[in-house]
């Protein structure tokens, strides 16, 4: 199973909006509506983002948005703040009954 | 409070064995899913295994089949990474995270450990 592919980096000025894609294949992210992405700052462990493509989990920013079109989810951060800064990792179910993650995103705040 | 805390730092020799630990609090146990997540040095997550620990019920990424062992004690609500040979590039910190379904909706990791680095040198 391939890891799904993500840009290796995407950047921005605060205030700004950017959007990471995820891209799979019709065995994982095209067949199930669950993706879920992850915030990993540096040294810590991974923070659940955005569940089942667009839901929020309570106590993270409306600023978060995710959505899927065909074989790729995409994650829009809105009003970029500083504590953005952190790479991202998208991760879905597949047909062979096991998990697969992105290949994680760099976000930089200009 | 929902947490899951993992046992300490390792530092081991090639050809030892290891077992970490992942021990879940303020939930029940035995109705979640334990996933076990790999990051090796510098580089992205890889999913590695689950385990259901009412049933035991365990899954393998290809990856890591036989590579290592999953396990659980539900009676202290503990789940378990094991290898019984470690190499030099087993050498990675190792995230446990719970999962509240396992391939339909729900399926997410929402609590995750605080990790556990091992260290394979020689």
């Amino acid at each position: 199973q391939s890891a799904l592919t993500q840009p290796a980096s995407v950047s921005g000025s605060p205030g700004q909006s950017i959007t990471i894609s995820c891209t799979g294949t019709s065995s994982d992210v095209g067949s199930y509506n669950l993706v879920s992405w992850y915030q990993q700052h540096p040294g810590k462990a991974p923070k659940l983002m955005i569940y089942e493509g667009s839901n929020r989990p309570s106590g993270v920013s409306n600023r978060f948005s995710g959505s899927k079109s065909g074989n790729t989810a995409s994650l829009t951060i809105s009003g970029l703040q500083a504590e953005d800064e952190a790479d991202y990792y998208c991760r879905s179910y597949t047909s062979s009954s096991t998990d697969v993650f992105g290949t994680g995103t760099k976000v930089t705040v200009l | 409070e929902v947490q899951l805390v993992q046992s300490g730092a390792e530092v081991k020799k090639p050809g030892e064995s290891l077992k970490i630990s992942c021990k879940g609090s303020g939930y029940s146990f035995t109705t979640y899913w334990i996933g076990w997540v790999r990051q090796m040095p510098g580089k992205g997550l890889e999913w590695m295994g689950i385990i259901y620990p009412g049933d035991s019920d365990t899954r393998y990424s290809p990856s890591f089949q036989g590579q290592v062992t999953i396990s659980a004690d539900k009676s202290i609500s503990t789940a378990y990474l094991q290898w019984s040979s470690l190499k030099a590039s087993d050498t990675a910190m190792y995230y446990c995270a719970r999962r509240p379904t396992f391939g339909s909706k729900g399926d997410y990791l929402d609590y995750w450990g605080q990790g556990t680095l091992v260290t394979v040198s020689s």
